[in-house]
């Protein structure tokens, strides 16, 4: 099983800050199959990034997906007030599928 | 559009089973996979497994095997998810998604609204 290990656990910024949050495998993640979520309170969890790069349908160019392997990176460039959530990073090259444990981004 | 809809909160015993439903719309149902993935209280997020709902084929998590079931009506876009035996560990939101692809490597960008299961005495 793919553990992913995300850090760090929770990201104090303000908005128009960048925020830089790191997911790690701890082996390969097969064709860089790895996704990146953001879920808010009481709802469920959004599809931000795909293919560990690819933008999701309607997601800004703020948020950015990037690395290869074990280590990969979701980069939000200048935080707005929405984007303060929990955000997830996913495996789905091999089953099973998992997820990292979520990085909060809060108000400073 | 693209819209997962499930099935109501529930209830139950330990021991007992719970059978949620996903209703699927806005797409072609069999074209793509439906993933079941949980999420305990205040905790993070779990993958139980897939279904097709093409040929009704599954993989289930090591964890869940011999507990958990799943199933397709293609009559009527609906998949379930049958989990059996619980305790009040299994207490949790259950989300059904769809993956992004006709392929199991998918990630997910359709989810249902969530199901709060709760298993008490």
């Amino acid at each position: 099983e793919i553990v992913l290990t995300q850090s760090p656990g929770t990201l104090s910024l303000s908005p128009g800050e960048r925020a830089t949050l790191s997911c790690r495998a701890n082996q390969s993640v097969s064709s860089n199959y790895l996704a990146w979520y953001q879920q808010k309170p009481g709802q469920a969890p959004r599809l931000l990034i795909y293919g560990a790069s690819s933008r999701a349908t309607g997601i800004p160019d703020r948020f950015s997906g990037s690395g290869s392997g074990t280590d990969f990176t979701l980069t939000i460039s200048r935080l707005e007030p929405e984007d303060f959530a929990v955000y997830y990073c996913q495996q789905y090259g091999s089953s099973p599928w998992t997820f990292g444990q979520g990085t909060k981004v809060e108000i400073k | 559009q693209v819209q997962l809809v499930q099935s109501g909160a529930e209830v139950k015993k330990p021991g007992a089973s719970v059978k949620v439903s996903c209703k699927a719309s806005g797409y072609t149902f069999i074209g793509y996979y439906i993933h079941w993935v949980r999420q305990a209280p205040g905790q993070g997020l779990e993958w139980m497994g897939w279904i097709n709902p093409n040929i009704g084929a599954t993989d289930y998590a090591q964890k869940f095997q011999g507990r958990v079931t799943m199933t397709r009506d293609t009559s009527i876009s609906t998949t379930y998810m049958e989990l059996t035996r619980m305790t009040s560990d299994d207490t949790a939101v259950y989300y059904c998604a769809r993956g992004t692809s006709g392929s199991y490597h998918a990630a997910f960008d359709s989810w249902g609204q969530g199901t709060l299961v709760s298993v008490s005495s």
